[in-house]
């Protein structure tokens, strides 16, 4: 079975420049979650889908950034215009549910990592 | 909102050796929790998880104990050896209906072999 995929695995901008970043969750997963991760921390969330619905987006700079999931599957996270502060790492997620512990399991992509200068 | 505390933020041991990692947590509605071990520019990986009606779980050489009425919980990895060098990271969150984890700040392990 293919994991989260996430593309491009690098991405270099200038300030003030556009990005976006895909994400194919794993079949069958209906939630979809975008993180961002900043050297030496844990991830941070900040959206999280239901199928095609944003169910939490309360941490997403809505001035700069914007999601979206399309169909329910795949997912777009773009940043318009980047700033200095953006250079991260962009984890993409997707759950589901599993019998075996009662809860839902998370498995994420391998992350874009953004570098702004 | 849930609050995750992790410790320590490294830990150096030598091949062989037990490390303990510790986490607590804030929100008691949380009943699931995580670990995850991410390697040096790759992915977190899920390595083990517990739930809040398990007081200890193990896998092999790894092992999850949770204290929920404390609301603490640590990962165990006995014999440690140097591929388990990574970065560790807790999680807690409620698990019913949707899933929205929280992650502590991570733990860098090193084993010297």
């Amino acid at each position: 079975e293919a994991g989260v995929v996430q593309s491009p695995r690098y991405k270099i901008i200038e300030k003030k420049q556009p990005v976006a970043f895909w994400c194919n969750p794993i079949s069958g997963h209906n939630t979809l979650y975008w993180y961002r991760q900043n050297l030496g921390q844990g991830p941070e969330l900040l959206i999280r889908y239901e199928n095609e619905e944003a169910v939490d987006d309360s941490q997403l700079p809505k001035d700069r950034f914007s999601a979206e999931r399309l169909k329910g599957v795949d997912s777009t996270l773009k940043i318009q215009p980047a700033e200095l502060g953006d250079s991260a790492v962009y984890l993409c997620a997707s759950s589901a549910y599993s019998f075996g512990t009662g809860a839902y399991e998370q498995y994420f992509g391998p992350g874009t990592r953004l570098t702004v200068t | 909102g849930e609050n995750v505390e992790q410790h320590p933020s490294t830990l150096s041991v030598q091949e062989g050796d037990s490390a303990v990692i510790k986490c607590t947590y804030s929100d008691s509605a949380s009943n699931y929790f995580p670990w995850y071990k991410q390697e040096l520019g790759k992915r977190p990986q899920l390595i083990i998880d517990i739930r809040s009606n398990v007081g200890e779980k193990k896998d092999q050489r790894i092992a999850v104990t949770l204290n929920k009425t404390a609301k603490h919980f640590s990962l165990h990895i006995t014999e440690t050896q140097p591929e388990d060098s990574a970065v560790y990271f807790c999680a807690a969150g409620p698990s019913g209906g949707s899933y929205i984890p929280t992650f502590g700040r991570g733990t860098s392990l090193i084993v010297h072999p």
